[in-house]
């Protein structure tokens, strides 16, 4: 089955920095990777996905980048705020299950 | 908005107790999940459904048993809780053609 590893667990930035969290898969079957980012005390919500068939998607200071030859994405958050200090999961989906990595603590500080 | 509700927020168990968590959704989605959530674990999934009366194991699926017996609802049962249960349990349901999870608040449960 798939497994999903995530790298790294702590991520320390000063305001205006920007932030990369890595991630692996191991099963080439899998044909979605979304980020989920939760705030402390919150439910878990998506921030930005990306399917297989596409190498890179952006969304405002977010951007995801996916190399399906390495098996690996990468999610990167360019001048990071306060308020992007949360946990971020990444995932993997292979025939209907989403496998996620162990999560990110992303703490920005000012 | 979709909206996934669980039913208790907190609960606190004694080892060998049977404990239920239910699940609600108002989407009409087809697909419901049920995670654990430890520090360092991250999100490991236990068991899913993606049909009424379907299920499927997860990750972790030892000691958990699940209930779909409407599209809305999903439940999730200890038969006989255990310390090493004690957690925090996140609901979550999905359409059938898009990947988007939508969690719901979560559960957590202390099993003494």
């Amino acid at each position: 089955g798939e497994n999903v590893e995530q790298h790294p667990s702590t991520l320390s930035v000063q305001e205006g920095d920007s932030a990369v969290i890595k991630c692996t898969y191991s099963d080439s079957a899998s044909n979605y990777f979304p980020w989920y980012k939760q705030e402390l005390g919150k439910r878990p919500q998506l921030i930005i996905d990306i399917r297989s068939n596409v190498g890179e998607k952006k969304d405002q200071r977010i951007a995801v980048t996916l190399n399906k030859t390495a098996k690996h994405f990468s999610l990167h958050i360019t001048e990071t705020q306060p308020e992007d200090s949360a946990v971020y999961f990444c995932a993997g989906r292979s025939f209907q299950k989403l496998v996620f990595g162990t999560g990110t603590r992303l703490l920005v500080s000012p | 908005d979709v909206k996934v509700t669980q039913s208790s927020r907190y609960l606190v168990k004694r080892t060998g107790e049977k404990v239920f968590l239910e699940c609600v959704q108002d989407m009409d989605h087809e697909n419901m999940f049920w995670y654990r959530q430890d520090p360092g674990l991250g999100l490991r999934l236990i068991y899913f459904s993606y049909d009424v009366k379907m299920k499927e194991k997860g990750d972790i699926p030892e000691g958990y048993s699940v209930s779909r017996e409407k599209k809305e609802r999903f439940s999730l049962i200890l038969e006989s809780a255990s310390t090493n249960q004690t957690s925090m349990y996140l609901c979550a349901s999905s359409g059938q053609n898009t990947g988007e999870l939508f969690f719901g608040e979560g559960s957590r449960l202390t099993v003494l």
